[in-house]
C-alpha cells in the first residue's frame, strides 16, 4: 500500500538558517513525489515534483528537494530559511500504476515556524 | 483566469440533512478531485474523476457521491450529513492523472451539528 510519513509535525528555525522538512514513502512500483505547501485559510500550493531524472529537484520560492531511492525519502530544503515562509507543508506519493493510479496520498503535515 | 473555485466557502448542517458542494475549473483540466482535510490527518481523497465521463472512489468515500457534470465541474454530494463529515473539504484539478500537480480550490470549511 502506499504511504507518507512526514515524522515531525513541527520544524522551528531561525530565519536566514537551513531548513529541512523530512519525507519518506512507501509506493509498490516508481514514485511520483511531490511537496505542497498551505498557508493559513487557503488551499494547497503546489511547490515542486520529482517523477524521474535529477534526484535534485527545484521548485518554488527557493525550495529544493533530494530523492533518495535507498533511503526512499525525499525531504524538502532551503539554504536561507523567511519568515514568510512559515506554513503548513505537505509531501504526498502516487504511485505510478496498478489499480490506484489515480490516487495522491499526502503525509499529515509539517508546521514549519521560522521565527525573526 | 480564477483557477479553482469552490462553494460555498462555509456551511452548518444539521444531522441528516444534505447538501452538494460545488467545484468548477477554468484551465481545461482533464482530471478533477476531491479531498476533505481534518486536523493530524493530511488530504485524504474521497472521489476523483480521470476524465469527462467517468469517476471512481478514493481513500474514504462512504457517505458521499459525484458527479463529473462536464469537463469543467465536478460536485460532491452529501446525502445524509453526520458530524464525522465535519471537516474542510478541497477540490483539486491537473492536466492528467499520473505525473501532474493539483491545483487546489480555497475550501469548504464544512460544520455537521
Amino acid at each position: 500500500a502506499q504511504s507518507v510519513a512526514q515524522p515531525e509535525d513541527q520544524v522551528n528555525v531561525a530565519e536566514g538558517n537551513p531548513l529541512t522538512v523530512k519525507c519518506t514513502y512507501s509506493v509498490s512500483g516508481n514514485p511520483y513525489l511531490f511537496w505542497y505547501v498551505q498557508y493559513p485559510n487557503r488551499g494547497l500550493q503546489f511547490l515542486l515534483k520529482y517523477i524521474t531524472g535529477d534526484n535534485l529537484v527545484k521548485g518554488s520560492y527557493g525550495f529544493e528537494a533530494e530523492f533518495n531511492k535507498s533511503q526512499t525519502s525525499f525531504h524538502l530544503k532551503k539554504p536561507s530559511a523567511l519568515v514568510s515562509d512559515s506554513a503548513l507543508y505537505f509531501c504526498a506519493v502516487r504511485d505510478g500504476r496498478g489499480s490506484t493510479l489515480g490516487r495522491l496520498y499526502f503525509g499529515r503535515g509539517t508546521q514549519l515556524t521560522v521565527w525573526p | 483566469n480564477a483557477g479553482v473555485t469552490q462553494t460555498p466557502k462555509f456551511q452548518v448542517l444539521k444531522t441528516g440533512q444534505s447538501m452538494t458542494l460545488q467545484c468548477a475549473q477554468d484551465m481545461n483540466h482533464n482530471s478533477m478531485y476531491w479531498y476533505r482535510q481534518d486536523p493530524g490527518m493530511g488530504l485524504r481523497l474521497i472521489y476523483y474523476s480521470a476524465s469527462e465521463g467517468t469517476t471512481d472512489k478514493g481513500e474514504v468515500p462512504n457517505g458521499y457521491n459525484v458527479s463529473r457534470l462536464n469537463k469543467r465541474e465536478f460536485s460532491l454530494r452529501l446525502e445524509s450529513a453526520a458530524p464525522s463529515q465535519t471537516s474542510v473539504y478541497f477540490c483539486a484539478s491537473s492536466p492528467g492523472l499520473v505525473s501532474y500537480e493539483q491545483y487546489f480550490g480555497p475550501g469548504t470549511r464544512l460544520t455537521v451539528t
